[in-house]
Order: C-alpha cells, then structure tokens, then sequence
C-alpha cells in the first residue's frame, strides 16, 4: 500500500517571498505523483504531475516540483506567491502502469496562507 | 462542456435517512470514482468504477453503496445516514488512458 505525508498542515508566507510545501510518499513500487490545489468551497484542481522523464515538473500558475527517487519526496516550490495562491494544496500518489485504475491516495493537505 | 458535475451541493439529513448523490460527467471518461474529505485527514477514496455496470471498495466504502448504470453517471448512497458520514463528498472522474483525475464541485452533507 501507498502513503503520503504532507509535513507541514499550515504554511504562512508573505506576497512575493518564496514558498516550498513538503510531501513524502512510501510505497514498494513506482508510483506517480500529483499536486491538486482547492480554493475556498471548490472542487480540486490538477497543479502539475510526475509520471515519468525529468524529475523537475513545472506546473499551472508558476508552481513546480522535483521528484527525488531516493528521498522519496516531491516537494513543491513557487519562487514569490500571490495572494491569490492562498489555498490548500494536496500531494497525491498512484501505483505507476495503470494496475490500480488510477486510484489515488492523497497526503493530509496544506493549508497555505498568503499575506500582504 | 461542463466537466464533472455533483447534485445536490448542499444536505442536511437526520440520522437513519436515507439519500443519493449524483455524479455526472461529460468528458466520456471509463473511470469514475467518490471521495469524502475530513479536516486534516485528505481524501480518502469510498467506491470506485472502471466501467459501467462495474464497481469497486475503495479505502472507506462501509455504510456507502454505488451504482454505475450509465457510463456518464455514478451515484452515491447513504441507506442510513450516521453523524460519522458527515463530511465533503467529492466525486472525479479520469480517462483510461491518462491518470489526471478531473474532480466536480463537491457536496457538503451535514447528518444531525
């Protein structure tokens, strides 16, 4: 079975200051990783994925994320968040090469809150 | 194309009722699946399905059944609502051949 651990449950950060959200997985075979993010009363939205290749993923809305094999991590980054990225974000895990239909098992969720 | 979409948005039921949320999608996806969200605990999967006519446990499938009769459609039922399945039901859907899960507004269901 899969597991994820997001380490940190708040994030506070000031507007344009640089912003990295942790995200640790476990599972005894390759996975494929995501980051959803979901503002206030609305449905998750896909930030950026790992499946395969380079291990820098970049994402919607100037987010990115690196993949380390050996850390077993995928940590997300944004060089300087707005106040409109306040919001809670989501790292997630499937088992890679479609056995499992794709199920995901997700992290407890951060929650980031941008302030002026 | 309105992507997933979940009816009702909002309920309140007493405990023992009975109800059915609606999931549809648009996008002629083969997966479809329903989720709950606690506070701090994620998403945790209830049911799933790769196809119509066919369903699946997920992680916290006890007191939800589901039925997939029509590829656009899943549903979700409570037989017997309990304060305990208080929460965010989410539903998403994905492509068989992509793994991006596409997920709908979300319905907040209060059991008193």
């Amino acid at each position: 079975a899969q597991s994820v651990t997001q380490l940190d449950s708040q994030v506070p950060v000031f507007e344009e200051a640089p912003v990295e959200l942790r995200c640790n997985y476990s599972s005894s075979v390759s996975v494929y990783l995501f980051w959803y993010v979901q503002y206030p009363n609305q449905g998750l939205q896909l930030l950026l994925k790992y499946l395969s290749g380079s291990t820098l993923v970049k994402g919607i809305n100037g987010f990115e994320a690196e993949f380390n094999k050996s850390q077993t991590s995928f940590h997300l980054r944004k060089p300087s968040v707005h106040i409109s990225d306040t919001a809670e974000y989501f790292c997630a895990v499937s088992v890679a090469g479609g056995t499992s239909y794709g199920k995901l098992t997700f992290g407890q969720g951060t929650i980031l809150t941008v302030h002026p | 194309n309105a992507g997933v979409t979940q009816t009702p948005k909002f309920r309140v039921l007493k405990t023992g009722q009975s109800m059915t949320l609606l999931c549809a999608q648009d996008m002629n996806h083969e997966y479809m699946y329903w989720y709950r969200q606690d506070p701090g605990m994620g998403l945790r999967l209830i049911h799933y399905s790769v196809g119509e006519g066919t369903t699946a446990k997920g992680e916290v499938p006890d007191g939800y059944n589901v039925s997939r009769l029509k590829k656009q459609n899943f549903l979700l039922g409570l037989e017997s609502a309990a304060p305990s399945q208080t929460s965010v039901y989410f539903c998403a859907s994905s492509s068989q051949y992509q793994e991006t899960q596409y997920f709908g507004p979300g319905t907040r269901l209060l059991v008193l």
